[in-house]
This record gives C-alpha cells, structure tokens and sequence, in this order.
C-alpha cells in the first residue's frame, strides 16, 4: 500500500482566513481524492485531484472555497478559503490506483488533517 | 443520489464474542472496502472484495462481497479490547470510477 504523508496533522485557525494542506505520496498513484469527515460522521467526497488540471468537484462543494492543485503524480493540496466554524472538520486525502488489477482499486488514507476553525 | 445503509449504528459486545455489521445499497458496487478508523487516524483499509460472492479473510475478519452487487458483510471473530473504533464499509459504483461511497459507520466498542 502506499504510504501517504498529510501536513499539517492539526491547525487552529481564524475565521476568514484560508488554510492549505499538503498530501504527499511515497510512489507515483493515477487517483488522489480529498474527504471531509465531520465530527462523528462518515466521510464525504469534496473532489478528485486531477494531474495537470482542474480537480472535479462533487455537488455541494466549489472551488472558490475549496481550491485543489495536482502538479504531480506524488503530490497534491486542498484549501479551505475563508474559513468559518462551519468548516471545522478533518480533512482526508486519498488515493488510489497504484499497482494491478483489481488492486489497484483500493483506496488508501492519509492520517488526516483535524482543522478547527475560531 | 447513492447511499450505503451501513447496520448497526453501533454495538457494545463482550471481548471474545463474534460481531457481525452490513451495508446495503438499491445501487449496483464493483467493489466494496472495508475500513477501520481509530480516533485521530485516518481510515486503515481491512478488506477488499473485487467480485460478487467473493468471500475473503485477514485474520479474525472474514468479509463477503454480495452476489446481488447491492450488499456486503463484515464479520470479526472473537472480538477483542483492541477491536474497538469506527468500521465503515465502502463501495465504488459501476460507473464512477474509483470514487467511493461511505456508509454511516458502525462503533464497535468492546466490554473486556
């Protein structure tokens, strides 16, 4: 499985302000996904990273609040722009698509990164 | 728009007892994960089931990919304190490429 590096793990910020994390992967995948997890609820899809354009975003989420870079097959970042307490939540990034079929459908989590908005 | 109905909402089981939690759908997976979340961690894969009927195991956790495509079941053997967390089941639709969907979550929490 591959090894996913996510920073930063926690951060308190100040509503208005953005924060941007980083996903960092050990080995070269097609897919990377990021999640919300609010407290004590499942996990939501925000968007798919995609390399070398724009990410694809599902309903519910923009991109003026929630912009995505890809630059690579290793790495991508999600922000969350103006921030307000409503988007206290953990951040996820996800990926997927390394290796053969049918493995290379399995999804693998970096730690997260639990935000908490004042 | 897709759901997965992930059952029980939780459970508190005596250590050394088996638990049993399932998730159904009206729509059709390619392939059904089963994750377990510890608190400040991100989801860790478990199992991973490929084909309908597939049946497949890791250790005391054996899980079966239903023939329907619709449903799967995770099944713990002789549950154990460190057993405890958040299992979530989780499908990628025919279709939709590697997306997933999530269900709710079962909380396991086990008496020692």
């Amino acid at each position: 499985s591959a090894v996913i590096s996510q920073k930063p793990s926690r951060d308190i910020c100040q509503r208005g302000t953005s924060l941007t994390i980083q996903c960092q992967v050990d080995s070269q995948v097609t897919m990377m996904f990021w999640y919300r997890q609010q407290p004590g609820q499942s996990l939501t899809l925000i968007a798919t990273a995609n390399q070398g354009s724009e990410a694809t975003y599902e309903s519910g989420f923009v991109i003026d609040k929630f912009p995505i870079s890809r630059p690579n097959l290793t790495f991508s970042t999600l922000t969350v722009s103006n921030m307000s307490p409503e988007d206290s939540s953990i951040y996820l990034c996800s990926v997927s698509g390394s290796g053969q079929l049918p493995m290379n459908t399995e999804a693998f989590f970096g730690q997260g990164t639990r935000l908490t908005v004042v | 728009g897709q759901q997965l109905n992930q059952s029980p909402q939780s459970m508190f089981i005596q250590e050394g007892e088996d638990v049993s939690m399932n998730c159904t759908s009206s729509s059709i997976f390619n392939t059904w994960l089963w994750y377990k979340q510890d608190p400040g961690e991100g989801p860790v894969l478990l199992i991973a089931l490929y084909k309908a009927g597939e049946l497949t195991s890791n250790g005391r956790l054996t899980a079966q990919f239903g023939i329907t495509r619709k449903d799967s079941f995770l099944n713990i053997s002789a549950s154990i304190p460190s057993d405890v967390g958040i299992y979530f089941c989780a499908g990628q639709l025919e279709g939709y490429g590697n997306k997933l969907v999530f269900g709710a979550g079962t909380i396991l929490r086990v008496k020692s």
